[in-house]
């Protein structure tokens, strides 16, 4: 069974026009993320909910938001993309206070900007 | 600071040969360490994990990692590689200890497989 769920798993978008993904949740974690992966390198995390307090890493581009209205659900806004912009999306989630740090991941939307 | 690093980028074995991947960390607290296995076009999968007990660690695929305090490192091996192996491989710890926190990931490092 599917725990963490993204849609779409691929998107193709126009240069500049606004795209959202979407991630939801089975799992009822209390912290998701949002990770940037681009070709032949590591995941690098551009911020995460922890309950409903928003995280932002510090060179994380403006033009990614996010939001995530209730527990099971997070999207991730791109308000402008750029062809630099296309890469790998990857949604996680953990429990913080299990004491056990790890992330369970979807299975990614891979963003194609034209 | 915590910080992992991956030695070796590419890794090329053959099949029924030993898989040793490696991985060194840093971390001013004890941490948390990961391994995942990333196949093409998929998300992370969490192979095995370390977090207190046991410093061998068993996981899924008859793969096992062994934490070493002493030499700061956290090697993923398997004694006979399989075609089905052949994927990306992600070291991490875990930014908060204690806690499910965010990941630092070592570079990754591709695995081949050769028949």
């Amino acid at each position: 069974d599917a725990m963490v769920i993204q849609n779409p798993r691929y998107q193709v978008t126009q240069f500049g026009k606004p795209v959202t993904l979407s991630c939801s949740q089975t799992l009822n974690h209390n912290v998701m993320y949002w990770y940037q992966q681009k070709s032949s390198q590591a995941p690098k995390l551009l911020f995460h909910y922890y309950d409903k307090d928003f995280n932002n890493e510090a060179d994380t581009p403006d033009n990614f938001q996010s939001r995530r209205p209730n527990t099971s659900f997070c999207f991730l806004d791109i308000r402008s993309p750029g062809l630099g912009d296309a890469a790998m999306y990857l949604c996680a989630t953990s429990r913080v206070g299990e004491g056990q740090g790890e992330a369970f991941f979807g299975q990614g939307t891979r963003l194609t900007v034209v | 600071a915590q910080s992992v690093t991956q030695l070796g980028s590419h890794v090329s074995v053959s099949e029924g040969a030993l898989v040793l991947l490696r991985c060194n960390y840093s971390s001013s607290v004890p941490p948390y360490l990961f391994w995942y296995v990333q196949y093409p076009n998929q998300g992370l999968q969490l192979l095995l994990k370390y977090t207190t007990g046991a410093t061998l660690v068993k996981g899924i695929n008859g793969f096992e990692a062994e934490f070493k305090k002493s030499e700061t490192s956290f090697h993923l091996t398997k004694p006979s590689a399989h075609m089905s192996d052949a994927a990306e491989y992600f070291c991490a710890v875990s930014l908060l200890y204690n806690q499910g926190g965010k990941l630092i990931f070592g570079q990754g490092t591709e695995l081949s497989v050769k028949p």
